[in-house]
């Protein structure tokens, strides 16, 4: 039981360039999200996902893109990266129906990406 | 003003020392989360609540839903509990569920 798969730890890209963040879990949570990490700011949900084929815009999506074909993959892409989405990158699942009694969510092991 | 408000945000103490941290909230919500991000950056869910209190192991969290605050407290503290703690709030925003986070605190222990 792996729990939640981010891939890759680290990137480093040329801005303009895009890429895809793959996020996949294998518990059957409905409720999948991105979010991203600056320092001195909380967590900030980039998308999310309720089920496989929905996808809605958290609070900072501009230059990312998201899609769930499957309940299990939910990647994120950058579509032209720029400096100012050098962050590091948290996919997280959960069930809500119902929340789980400890354990709301769980979290990937984090991207860390910077923009050159 | 931030829907989540943690403090302290950075907090050092000696090894068995007891510690508080705390969670203030200005949102209705239907539940609160605390997490730990150890340095090597992974996130862990410790707990969610929406009333009460919780423990697990030296890990007690507790939730005042009138007056919108909740606690996280270690007992015994040890230098690996060192890390930083998230409190999160999960809310609805337009209908949508929506998870608002702290800052985090910072938390040393110190052998």
């Amino acid at each position: 039981n792996a729990g939640v798969t981010q891939t890759p730890k680290f990137q480093v890209l040329k801005t303009g360039q895009s890429m895809t963040l793959q996020c996949a879990q294998d518990m059957n949570h409905e409720y999948m999200s991105w979010y991203r990490q600056d320092p001195g700011m909380g967590l900030r949900l980039i998308h999310y996902s309720v089920g496989a084929g929905i996808t809605d815009q958290g609070e900072v999506p501009n230059g990312y893109n998201v899609s769930r074909s499957t309940t299990e993959d939910f990647p994120l892409r950058l579509l032209s990266a720029a400096p100012s989405q050098t962050s590091v990158y948290f996919c997280a699942s959960g069930d809500r129906q119902p929340p789980l009694p400890n354990y709301g969510y769980t979290f990937g092991s984090g991207t860390r990406l910077t923009v050159v | 003003k931030n829907e989540v408000e943690q403090s302290p945000q950075n907090l050092t103490a000696q090894e068995g020392e007891f510690i508080t941290i705390n969670c203030s909230y200005s949102v209705g919500i239907s539940a609160l989360h605390w997490l730990q991000q150890h340095p090597g950056g992974g996130i862990v869910s410790l707990f969610m609540l929406s009333s009460g209190k919780k423990k697990h192991g030296r890990l007690i969290a507790t939730i005042n839903i009138q007056e919108k605050h909740s606690s996280l407290h270690i007992t015994a503290s040890h230098p690996r509990d060192s890390a930083v703690y998230i409190c999160a709030v999960r809310h609805f925003n337009f209908g949508n569920e929506k998870l608002t986070f702290g800052t985090g605190t910072r938390l040393t222990i110190i052998p």
